[in-house]
């Protein structure tokens, strides 16, 4: 089983400030890796596919990245309705895995 | 309008059984590999099953296998997942989530608004 860890659990930041969010996957994913936010009480919400490709309707202030086995989502400049939690999730191989979780909340 | 709706959650008794459906609309059902993703209250999420396409293949959690049992309807757009001898720990919020692909790709592009299974301890 692939383990997902995302750093850190809880992000304090400020409106209008970057937020940089980390996943790190046990094994090589060849880029096979999904963003979702999650905000209290709703569904997850696909933000980032293959690592680093925005999903439809995405703005382009969320952006991600990867380095190995490490990879990051990045927000450029935080909006209030960015306040969520934000799991990686791995789907190069069975079982699919979710990260913890980071929560970004206002500073 | 793009959506899933599931249905069938509730209290179930240590060892009972129950069925949770999603039906799915505005898109061709039939075209897409699903899934089931759960959330236990106040925790993060965790794959529990999938199937593709054409319901030729299902893949599942080593914590469900043999106990939960994924189907799908194309001709009805709906997907299911029979759960048996439940456990505490499967309660949760149960999600069907939709893939963008028919057989590969298992990241989830639609979700539904989920559906709460409680287990009594």
């Amino acid at each position: 089983e692939i383990v997902m860890t995302q750093s850190p659990a809880t992000l304090s930041v400020s409106p209008g400030e970057r937020a940089t969010l980390s996943c790190r996957a046990s094994h090589s994913l060849n880029s096979y890796l999904a963003w979702y936010q999650q905000k209290p009480g709703q569904a997850p919400r696909l933000l980032i596919y293959g690592a680093s490709t925005r999903a439809t309707g995405i703005p382009a202030r969320f952006s991600g990245s990867e380095s190995g086995t490490e990879f990051t989502l990045t927000i450029s400049s935080l909006q209030s309705e960015d306040f969520a939690v934000y799991y990686c999730q791995q789907y190069y191989n069975w079982p699919l895995t979710f990260g913890g979780g980071t929560e970004v909340e206002i500073k | 309008e793009v959506q899933l709706l599931e249905s069938g959650g509730g209290v179930v008794q240590p060892g009972g059984s129950l069925r949770l459906s999603c039906a799915a609309s505005g898109f061709t059902f039939s075209s897409y590999a699903m899934n089931w993703v759960r959330q236990t209250p106040g925790k993060g999420l965790e794959w529990v099953s999938s199937v593709r396409a054409g319901g030729d293949a299902t893949y599942y959690a080593d914590s469900v296998k043999g106990r939960f049992t994924i189907s799908r309807d194309n001709s009805g757009s709906t997907l299911y997942v029979q759960m048996n001898n439940l456990r505490a720990e499967d309660t949760a919020v149960y999600y069907c989530a939709k893939s963008p692909g028919s057989s590969s790709h298992y990241y989830f592009d639609l979700w539904g608004q989920g559906t709460l299974v409680t287990v009594p301890s």
